[in-house]
């Protein structure tokens, strides 16, 4: 089956360094790939998207790049500020029952990130 | 800016006693989606509901948690009896057509079962 994985936290950074939060992946498909963030007391929010291979998802400064041949989709940014802090959740969207157009997605655990200023 | 809502956002209730959780979609939204985050298992789906009707429902305990759409604005999600061990937050999330892959996510409903 489907599976995400991604770097254990909790990542504790000062403000304005550069950010890593890596993610893998298993699928038998060709899954979209997301990173979702959650900020506390709220639910996720889509943070960006790649739907093919070799796309890069980017918004507020945030970036990845969807890796067929590493299976990975690793989220950076450059100069991260204390408003970042969350929980970042990696996520793949993969069809399933046989095809049409359902879709499910698979989370990884989340990475808590911390940044103090 | 449209968002997914859900009632309550906090619940605290006593063991065996039934919970209903309440969610409107995004207007337009044909899909939604239940979801069970706790710190033990991550995010669990729970159900998947296009145009109302159930496609998924087997990450749902069946013989205490139902799921439905009594109409295109309401989805319910409700526990009978419910157990310490469903305490958790639960969300709601939707989304449209081809791209239900790309989810919109409520705040959630932190529940609390003594």
């Amino acid at each position: 089956g489907n599976s995400v994985t991604q770097m254990e936290g909790p990542v504790t950074l000062s403000e304005e360094a550069f950010l890593t939060i890596n993610c893998t992946y298993t699928a038998t498909g060709y899954p979209s790939l997301f990173w979702y963030v959650q900020y506390p007391g709220e639910g996720l929010q889509l943070l960006l998207k790649a739907t093919k291979a070799d796309d890069k998802g980017s918004n507020k400064g945030f970036e990845a790049t969807y890796r067929k041949e590493t299976t990975s989709f690793h989220l950076e940014k450059g100069s991260v500020q204390v408003s970042d802090s969350a929980v970042y959740f990696c996520a793949l969207s993969d069809r399933w029952g046989g095809g049409g157009s359902n879709y499910k997605l698979t989370f990884g655990k989340g990475t808590l990130l911390t940044v103090n200023p | 800016d449209a968002r997914v809502t859900q009632t309550p956002r906090h619940k605290v209730t006593e063991m065996g006693q039934e919970v209903t959780m309440r969610c409107q979609p995004i207007l337009g939204h044909n899909t939604v989606f239940w979801y069970r985050q706790t710190m033990m298992q991550g995010l669990e789906l729970l159900a998947y509901f296009r145009n109302r009707a159930p496609l998924d429902d087997s990450g749902m305990p069946k013989d205490r948690f139902s799921a439905e759409m009594p109409d295109a604005t309401l989805a319910t999600l409700k526990i009978q009896p419910s157990e310490p061990r469903d305490s958790a937050v639960y969300f709601c999330a939707s989304g449209w057509g081809l791209a239900d892959y790309e989810q919109y996510f409520g705040p959630g409903t932190r529940l609390t079962v003594t």
